[in-house]
């Protein structure tokens, strides 16, 4: 069973600029998470995506925003692009409900910006 | 206040030694789950270790193991027999309600573990 894809892996921008990521989960997940890791703030929530609905949303400004597709594969959005926004992005899926627990990462797209 | 507090920035065990990374957390949650993560220098999050609130016994998968001690809201990673691979952060997390209402993670700062030859 193929684990959790993220494209691109890495990604360079200069400020201003906005980038799309893509998160593909595992097959028969339908629920996408959002997280921003940054050695200064650590692990964030940025979001949760169920039956192409957001269902959860962390602390982040409307510059990030995100969407889910009917075959469960996800998108997040950083509009205009801060120097602070460089980071670590990852995404997890997991099935919901009944004894799912376990929530699985991608391998993160590590963005740049300049 | 914060969620899930890893007290131990960085940690060094020689190998084949168990060693053990502490996690506590708050939460007013009846329900809610711990996770335990590695991460590599590569990046990614490899799930460990899975413990339900409501789990009478602590959790175990091969080498690792969960001490649950609920009434101390502890939730502390033993890995036995340490090996060079296992050097690497590692992260305690927290899922408040249940797995069916929602999948937030919270995390705590993590912990560098060191294995020594």
């Amino acid at each position: 069973k193929a684990g959790v894809t993220q494209t691109p892996r890495y990604l360079i921008k200069t400020r201003g600029q906005q980038v799309t990521l893509s998160c593909s989960p595992i097959s028969g997940h339908r629920s996408v998470s959002w997280y921003q890791q940054t050695p200064g703030q650590g692990l964030q929530f940025l979001f949760e995506y169920f039956s192409e609905t957001q269902r959860n949303k962390g602390n982040f400004p409307g510059r990030f925003s995100g969407r889910q597709f009917s075959n469960s594969r996800s998108e997040m959005n950083v509009s205009t692009l801060e120097l602070g926004d460089s980071a670590l992005y990852l995404c997890a899926s997991s099935l919901v409900g009944g004894r799912a627990n376990e929530q699985f990462f991608g391998p993160g797209t590590r963005l740049t910006v300049l | 206040a914060q969620k899930i507090t890893q007290t131990q920035p960085g940690m060094f065990v020689q190998e084949k030694e168990a060693v053990t990374l502490d996690c506590t957390y708050d939460t007013s949650d009846q329900s809610y789950g711990l996770f335990w993560y590695k991460q590599p220098s590569s990046g990614e999050m490899i799930f460990l270790i899975y413990q339900g609130s409501y789990d009478e016994q602590n959790a175990t998968e091969g080498r690792y193991s969960l001490n649950f001690q609920k009434a101390r809201k502890s939730a502390n990673l033993v890995i036995s027999a340490s090996q060079l691979g296992d050097s690497a952060m590692y992260f305690c997390a927290m899922r408040e309600g249940t797995s069916g209402s929602a999948r937030q993670l919270t995390f705590g700062s993590g912990t560098q573990l060191t294995v020594l030859p």
